[in-house]
């Protein structure tokens, strides 16, 4: 069953602990992305992919961290820098996408609820 | 990338009325896409727009790209309470740039 798979599916990080979110797709897909979503926030971008060994920052990047060393895995680490990280976290992939303005469409993970103790 | 407005953020209705949420840009879009997220879940994409003045039909659902490309539109015809959830634009760049959203409650 080809899909997205994020675990674990809640978290909960203790003062000055990073952790890692994981991220792991079947569907061949070259791009990935990691969004943070906050109540009445919308989706917003952390990191995002486009093929393997390489990475950007999206519009909240501080206080994260990805590796992408798989095509088929993406990892997020959460860093003790990240002094708000209570929030829903989605993965996504997508077909590589053909230049800028012509995304193709997301797939994405159930998500992971990670919340500070 | 190329942000997007959504309007109203929240909207409450009897099931059977219509509703509309509304997505604008300041910009030249040269695509949109739509998702919906139900309660307690992922967003599952809808449909992209891409020509100017486009509209297309899902059952009950229809969506509107502006003549201009700056404005799109998801209407929904008589909703039904499986139509809860949060609906989002998300207009192009290196990655999607997604609205806030617009919250539909539908009460029996």
């Amino acid at each position: 069953d080809g899909g997205i798979t994020q675990s674990p599916k809640y978290l909960f990080r203790k003062e000055g602990q990073n952790v890692t979110l994981s991220c792991e797709q079947n569907l061949n897909h070259d791009a990935m992305y990691w969004y943070r979503q906050d109540p009445g926030q919308g989706l917003r971008l952390i990191y995002y992919s486009q093929i393997v060994n390489d990475f950007q920052k999206g519009d909240i990047a501080e206080g994260y961290s990805v590796s992408r060393e798989k095509k088929e895995s993406f990892p997020l680490t959460v860093t003790s820098a990240q002094k708000n990280p209570t929030a829903f976290y989605l993965c996504a992939s997508s077909r590589q996408n053909r230049g800028a303005g012509t995304n193709e469409k997301l797939f994405f993970g159930s998500g992971t609820q990670l919340s500070v103790l | 990338g190329q942000q997007v407005m959504q309007i109203p953020q929240y909207q409450h209705v009897q099931e059977g009325e219509d509703f509309t949420t509304y997505c604008n840009s300041s910009t030249t879009l040269s695509n949109i896409q739509w998702y919906k997220q139900r309660p307690g879940g992922h967003p599952v994409f809808l449909i992209q727009l891409v020509k100017s003045g486009e509209v297309k039909k899902q059952k009950r659902l229809t969506f509107q790209f502006g003549e201009a490309k700056k404005n799109s539109s998801l209407h929904i015809t008589a909703t039904q309470t499986t139509d809860v959830g949060t609906y989002f634009c998300a207009g192009p760049g290196y990655a999607l740039n997604f609205g806030k959203g617009t919250s539909l409650l539908v009460t029996p």
